[in-house]
C-alpha cells in the first residue's frame, strides 16, 4: 500500500505561512492526495485533495510535485484555531491515515 | 445542518456487555465507515458500507459487527466488548466511496471497558 511520510510536529507563528510537507513516493497514478485535519476533541475534518495540478480553496493550498511523490500544504495566514494535526492521505481504494503532523501556531 | 452525529459521545462499560454506537447522517450519502483512533496507532478503519445491506471489512474488523439496513444509519456492535476495544471511534460518511468524494467524520465516542 502506498504511504505518507510527514514530519511528527511543526510550529509556526501567528499570521504567518505554513508550509507542511508530505512525501509519497510509492504513489500510484490513480491516488488522489487529501488533506484532512483533527481539531483537538474533534473528528478529522476536509482540508483539501488534488491530483496532479495545485489546489486552491477557502481554508488551504495543496501544492503537488510534478513527479507526484511530494507535496504541500500551505496554510498563507495561521492562526490560532489552525492549531490541530494535519494528515496526509494518499485516496484511491482506500483511505488510510497516517500519523500526520502536529502543527503547533504561537501568538 | 448537514452532519454527521454519534450516540453516545462518551460511554464506560465492562466487560462483556453488549453495547451499540450509533451513527446517523443526513446527507443521503451511500458510503459510510467506522475508524478506532488509539495514541500512537491513528485512525484505523473497522468496517465500511458503500450501501445498504453492503458492508466490508477495514483493517481492524475482530470484535465488531456492522449493519446498514437504511441509507442513513450504520451502527457498530460490540457483542463481547473486551478492554483492548477501550477506544475513541469516529464514523464518516461520503456521498460514495470514490478517490474524490470528501468524508465527512462524526464528533467521536469515547469508548471505555473496564
Amino acid at each position: 500500500d502506498a504511504k505518507t511520510t510527514q514530519p511528527n510536529s511543526m510550529e509556526s507563528n501567528e499570521e504567518e505561512p505554513v508550509h507542511l510537507p508530505c512525501n509519497h513516493s510509492t504513489i500510484s497514478g490513480t491516488d488522489y492526495i487529501h488533506w484532512y485535519r483533527q481539531l483537538p476533541s474533534q473528528g478529522p475534518e476536509y482540508v483539501i485533495h488534488g491530483l496532479t495540478s495545485n489546489v486552491n480553496n477557502r481554508m488551504a493550498s495543496l501544492a503537488i510535485a510534478e513527479d507526484r511523490k511530494s507535496s504541500t500544504l500551505i496554510l498563507h495566514r495561521a492562526t490560532l484555531r489552525d492549531a490541530a494535526v494535519y494528515y496526509c492521505i494518499l485516496r484511491g481504494n482506500d483511505m488510510r491515515f497516517g500519523a500526520g503532523t502536529r502543527l503547533t501556531v504561537k501568538p | 445542518e448537514a452532519q454527521v452525529t454519534q450516540n453516545p459521545r462518551y460511554l464506560i462499560t465492562v466487560t462483556g456487555k453488549k453495547l451499540t454506537v450509533t451513527c446517523s447522517q443526513n446527507m443521503n450519502h451511500e458510503y459510510m465507515s467506522w475508524y478506532r483512533q488509539d495514541p500512537g496507532l491513528g485512525l484505523r478503519q473497522i468496517y465500511y458500507s458503500m450501501n445498504v445491506e453492503v458492508t466490508d471489512k477495514g483493517d481492524v474488523p475482530e470484535g465488531y459487527k456492522v449493519s446498514r439496513k437504511e441509507k442513513r444509519n450504520f451502527p457498530l456492535i460490540l457483542e463481547s466488548p473486551s478492554p483492548n476495544q477501550t477506544s475513541l471511534y469516529f464514523c464518516a460518511s461520503s456521498l460514495s466511496g470514490l478517490e474524490t468524494d470528501t468524508q465527512y467524520f462524526g464528533p467521536g465516542t469515547r469508548l471505555t471497558v473496564l
